[in-house]
């Protein structure tokens, strides 16, 4: 049980390029979250999913597409890079209903640091 | 959203107990208060979480206002590995043909230990 692991763990884009981060959970949870954290700043939602199939907005998602096709995986894409994307970029998958969080499972990925150029 | 807020640092000497309020005051019903930090350089990671009643876990204890507009994350004797970012965060379910809920994150406290 791996909890949950994110692909790759750097990356360095030039601006325009474009990539797929993939983050993957083995814990069979509906929920699956894509975060991005800026130096000094807490982390920020851009896209999250309720299920297989089902994908949703968060606070920041211009400029980043996602897809739930599986389950396990959730995957974020950035079509043109952009230097202001650059940034470390956390998945998260807790469990369905807050009332079934296990006390010592963790259910975020280690993150992937993205440099823009 | 209901909104939490929080100080932006605080401060604490090993070995002794270190309580972090967090302020919620438009907290409904049926929202649950979680509490991650996040060390340097690492993924968040789950503490503690609680609906009304005071709860205990190995890592911490949350205490929860009546009024449930406030909440307390409580380390009973802070080690060196607790210095971090710890953040409060309500979880709120909308039914809607299922269970959908956000989960977003302010800034956090970022707590110091002094040895």
């Amino acid at each position: 049980n791996a909890g949950v692991t994110q692909t790759p763990k750097f990356r360095v884009l030039k601006t325009g390029q474009s990539m797929t981060l993939l983050c993957a959970q083995d814990m069979n949870h509906e929920y699956m979250y894509w975060y991005r954290q800026d130096p000094g700043m807490g982390l920020r939602l851009i896209h999250y999913s309720v299920g297989e199939g089902t994908t949703a907005k968060g606070e920041v998602p211009d400029g980043y597409n996602v897809s739930r096709l599986k389950k396990q995986n959730f995957l974020l894409g950035l079509e043109s890079a952009a230097p202001s994307q650059t940034s470390v970029y956390f998945c998260a998958s807790p469990p369905f209903a807050p009332g079934l969080f296990r006390r010592n499972e963790q259910f975020f990925g280690p993150g992937t640091r993205l440099t823009v150029l | 959203d209901a909104k939490t807020t929080q100080p932006n640092s605080m401060e604490s000497n090993e070995e002794e107990p270190v309580h972090l309020p967090c302020n919620h005051s438009t907290i409904s019903g049926t929202d649950y208060i979680h509490w991650y930090r996040q060390l340097p350089s690492q993924g968040p990671e789950y503490v503690i979480h609680g609906l009304t009643s005071n709860v205990n876990n190995r890592m911490a204890s949350l205490a929860i206002a009546e009024d449930r507009k406030s909440s307390t994350l409580i380390l009973h004797r802070a080690t060196l590995r607790d210095a971090a970012v710890y953040y409060c965060i309500l979880i709120r379910r909308y039914y809607s043909g299922g269970s959908n809920y956000k989960l977003t994150f302010g800034k956090g406290t970022l707590l110091t230990v002094n040895p």
